[in-house]
């Protein structure tokens, strides 16, 4: 099946800084969202972006789906930002697939 | 516009005892899907439900079961219930037959002692 590889496993960064999260799979599918786990386990959809760019304040995330990646930025990190991010592919059988995840520790 | 509801937010059981956990789609979503989330690691799916009949199955053994009613909301039942049972159940919505934008409710963290 598809192999969905995030990284880094775990970044720690102070507040006010930048920083990139990169998910690769491994073969073509049909769409990718990126998710933002909160303390409580709750998923936020973050970006449904099957390919291109989007914009949402300070976060934007680019999909190159001919090169099978994504990337998710985070410009001016807050502490509320803290949490794990998950990018989650939709293969054509559309058994969902998620990678494990990139925690993410913003100091103040 | 009320979100994914599920029911109930936690729960304990033991070994060898069966579960039924709920979950109500955002309104206008035909589909309905299940994951569960060990500590840890990123959440596995279980099921996808679309229009009452079953669209996927992951890798889960047969003491997993789910279904869907005709007003979309649905139900995941496990029987037998292992240790290993022990996680986080993430039911997710989107509108249409074919995976699209999904959408979670907040989980039911189930503890088996």
């Amino acid at each position: 099946g598809i192999q969905v590889e995030q990284s880094p496993p775990d970044l720690i960064l102070q507040e006010g800084a930048n920083s990139t999260l990169r998910c690769n799979f491994s073969d073509s599918v049909n769409n990718l969202q990126w998710f933002h786990q909160n303390p409580w386990g709750q998923l936020i959809n973050l970006f449904y972006i099957p390919s291109g760019t989007k914009q949402n304040g300070r976060l934007s995330a680019t999909t190159v789906a001919t090169e099978r990646y994504s990337l998710l930025y985070i410009s001016s990190s807050q502490t509320t930002d803290s949490g794990v991010y998950f990018c989650a592919v939709d293969p054509p059988d559309d058994k969902i697939i998620f990678g494990k995840g990139t925690r993410l520790h913003i100091l103040p | 516009d009320t979100g994914v509801t599920q029911s109930p937010t936690h729960l304990i059981k033991t070994r060898g005892q069966q579960v039924t956990l709920r979950c109500s789609p955002i309104s206008g979503h035909k589909s309905v899907s299940w994951y569960q989330q060990v500590l840890g690691q990123g959440p596995q799916f279980i099921f996808q439900y679309y229009e009452k009949e079953e669209r996927g199955r992951g890798n889960f053994p047969d003491r997993f079961s789910a279904r869907q009613f005709p007003n979309y909301s649905s139900e995941l039942n496990v029987n037998a219930l292992l240790l290993g049972d022990s996680a986080l159940y993430l039911c997710a919505s989107s509108q249409g037959q074919h995976t699209g934008e999904l959408f979670f409710g907040e989980g039911s963290r189930l503890t088996v002692l």
